[in-house]
């Protein structure tokens, strides 16, 4: 079954303590994404990457870092948690590019206390 | 990239066509425009993308007018388990490997009635 994972699906932490989100896709595609989700905003984008070795920023890089050494894993990196990045997180990838047909992954509730 | 509006909420009673517009005025040449829909807790959803004109599926349909500055995403027949947040998205394919930075809107929060 084609599908987007991200582990963990909950996850409560403190601040500055370093964190990682996982992201796997099974799909071979090529375009991977992160995006936070908080109230009254929308979806936002943090990071994206265009193949491996390739990423560059969204419209939130801010306090994230992202790596994709493999395809089909794209993990985002807190090396510091504030409470500001509590969100909904979620990772999408695609065949290519923006408006193409994407696969989001089930999202992941981050608590930074 | 094309910024997007949209009603922020709509509600509609079951069995009901519903049609959500999406005003893109900046929209490029290049650009495609995307509707997603997601339910609280899960990730977006395809539902349907076009360029022109009208393009239909088994779920909706989505009419563009010859200027494309705007769009209407067309539910058919609504039932409840159609109560979500549904976002446009205008932007390059990517197959150019164009701008690739996207952005969703705060979407069109519909609510179907009994």
């Amino acid at each position: 079954e084609a599908q987007v994972t991200q582990n963990p699906r909950y996850l409560i932490t403190v601040t500055g303590k370093k964190l990682t989100v996982t992201c796997s896709q099974n799909m071979n595609h090529e375009y991977m994404s992160w995006y936070r989700q908080d109230p009254g905003l929308g979806l936002r984008q943090i990071y994206y990457s265009m193949n491996v070795e390739v990423t560059d920023k969204g419209d939130v890089p801010e306090g994230y870092k992202v790596s994709r050494k493999e395809k089909r894993n794209f993990p985002l990196i807190l090396e510091s948690p504030s409470p500001n990045q509590t969100s909904l997180y979620f990772c999408a990838s695609s065949t290519s590019g923006l408006a193409h047909l994407k696969y989001f992954g089930p999202g992941t509730r981050l608590t930074v206390t | 990239l094309a910024k997007t509006t949209q009603p922020i909420s709509m509600d509609s009673y079951e069995g009901q066509e519903v049609n959500i517009t999406c005003s893109h005025n900046n929209i490029a040449t290049n650009d495609y425009i995307t509707w997603y829909q997601q339910f609280p807790s899960q990730g977006p959803r395809f539902i349907i993308q076009g360029y022109k004109t009208k393009v239909t599926n088994e779920v909706a349909s989505l009419f563009i007018p010859a200027d494309r500055k705007s769009s209407t995403l067309s539910l058919p027949r609504v039932s409840l388990s159609d109560t979500a947040v549904y976002y446009c998205l205008v932007g390059d394919r990517g197959d150019d490997f164009g701008n690739e930075k996207l952005t969703f809107g705060t979407g069109t929060r519909l609510t179907i009635i009994p």
